[in-house]
């Protein structure tokens, strides 16, 4: 069955702290990979996506991704956190034959100061 | 500014109601809309898939009868749960595809409460 695996479902950090969070798929075929961010009160938000090319994905906020296809991998990183990076984050998945993203569990991120 | 809105953003009835919320997309028109459910603590559920002029695609598990979806514009999807039970307390979400950039645009979403 096709499915979207977050391994941290929370992780704390102090500010400046670098950051990767885990996300692994199983998808046969092409995908489309989705990194979104869910502020505290707020809609989801797109950070970065990959569809082919560059497998390593910059998004905004100095988020970054990386496409390992032999892990069935898009982990997402910052260098430096900061107190304002305290959301939820969600990996998300579209086989290349569909529209709808599947969604992982998500990782509930605090930074403390 | 927002691509997508949601109506209304809260909403508490009680049991055996029903209950609408509307999603909109305010920047395009959209063919496609997603209706997404969000346990708390948890992940968004892909319920149904909205299409423009036809009938809702529904995923495995989601009662076409329980949530009905009209998709009647290409700016309006509307998600009514009937005879709502506690069960059905949830925060509904909707989506709205934009084919130019393969994106998801998602709405505030719509925090439904059956007492």
């Amino acid at each position: 069955a096709q499915s979207v695996s977050q391994h941290n479902h929370h992780v704390i950090l102090s500010e400046a702290a670098s950051l990767e969070l885990g996300c692994n798929y199983s998808y046969g075929g092409t995908v489309n990979l989705f990194w979104y961010v869910q502020y505290p009160g707020q809609h989801l938000q797109l950070l970065l996506k990959y569809f082919s090319g560059d497998p390593l994905v910059k998004g905004i906020k100095g988020f970054e991704a990386e496409f390992i296809k032999s892990k069935f991998s898009f982990n997402l990183r910052k260098p430096s956190v900061q107190w304002s990076d305290t959301a939820e984050y969600f990996c998300a998945v579209r086989s290349n034959s569909g529209y709808a993203l599947n969604f992982g569990k998500g990782t509930s991120l605090l930074v403390t100061p | 500014g927002a691509v997508v809105s949601q109506h209304p953003s809260w909403v508490i009835c009680k049991s055996g109601t029903s209950v609408k919320i509307e999603c909109r997309s305010l920047d395009f028109q959209a063919t496609t809309m997603f209706w997404y459910r969000q346990f708390p603590k948890q992940s968004l559920m892909l319920m149904a898939t909205s299409n423009e002029g036809s009938k809702a695609t529904y995923e495995q598990g989601v009662e076409k009868d329980k949530f009905l979806i009209n998709h009647a514009s290409l700016t309006l999807s509307t998600l009514t749960v009937t005879s709502a039970h506690p069960e059905d307390s949830s925060f509904y979400i909707c989506s709205v595809w934009f084919t130019l950039t393969g994106e998801l645009f998602f709405g505030e979403g719509s925090r439904l409460t059956v007492l």
